[in-house]
């Protein structure tokens, strides 16, 4: 059963425009997330994280939002450039280990 | 040179071949993992190592067989794949604490004909 779900495959979005990614959950006991950005031919590095002590980061154009009752958490991206344009994978592990569960992840295209 | 480096970056092999895949981090972690990519799957755990001990192994097939000579190596060698084991194979190290993400190699894209 997949614990962390990416029900978006691809996203479209304009430059200059906000992407939002969204990522859903199912085990309760998860307590820290992380999202992934992948390039074609490449491993996925490491973009920004939230732990569930906190409902916001920020980096930069990058804010993960974090709600613990809905078990969602979203990637917001503003503004969008072209070089965003990659896979974004979203990740969570709980505090037992340092195990992380990836979702299938999310393709996004920004058009100039 | 620094991260983690996977080689080869490409493999195609036939069914009966044996081949390994080789990762090598220069970041002082302690844990190494392997990873599968499928197309349209999230990325599936396949085995962890903590401070070179297998921890995990999650009903891997047993064509598939890890090794960890050191915190900074770890292998997996393949023998007798079939054509759905094609797929992007990661390898990613952390160190063990929570808190900790990974750091992914570029993979190996795997091809079994």
């Amino acid at each position: 059963d997949q614990q962390v779900k990416q029900n978006s495959p691809s996203l479209s979005v304009q430059e200059g425009r906000i992407s939002i990614l969204n990522c859903d959950y199912t085990n309760s006991m998860f307590d820290y997330f992380l999202w992934y950005k992948k390039y074609p031919a490449e491993g996925p590095t490491f973009l920004i994280s939230i732990s569930s002590i906190k409902d916001k980061n920020e980096d930069g154009r990058f804010t993960v939002f974090l709600n613990k009752s809905a078990k969602h958490l979203s990637l917001h991206i503003v503004p969008s450039q072209p070089g965003d344009s990659a896979v974004y994978f979203c990740a969570a592990s709980a505090e037992s280990g340092n195990q992380f569960y990836f979702g299938t992840g999310t393709s996004l295209t920004v058009i100039p | 040179e620094t991260g983690v480096t996977q080689t080869p970056r490409h493999l195609v092999m036939g069914m009966t071949n044996k081949k390994s895949l080789k990762c090598e981090q220069h970041l002082g972690h302690n844990a190494m993992y392997w990873y599968k990519q499928s197309a349209k799957k999230p990325l599936e755990l396949m085995f962890v190592y903590n401070f070179k001990e297998q921890t995990e192994n999650n009903s891997v097939p047993s064509r598939f067989s890890p090794e960890c000579p050191n915190s900074s190596h770890l292998f997996l060698h393949l023998h007798t794949l079939q054509p759905e084991d094609s797929a992007l194979y990661l390898c990613a190290s952390s160190q063990v604490r929570q808190g900790s993400g990974y750091t992914f190699g570029s993979g190996t894209r795997l091809t079994v004909v």
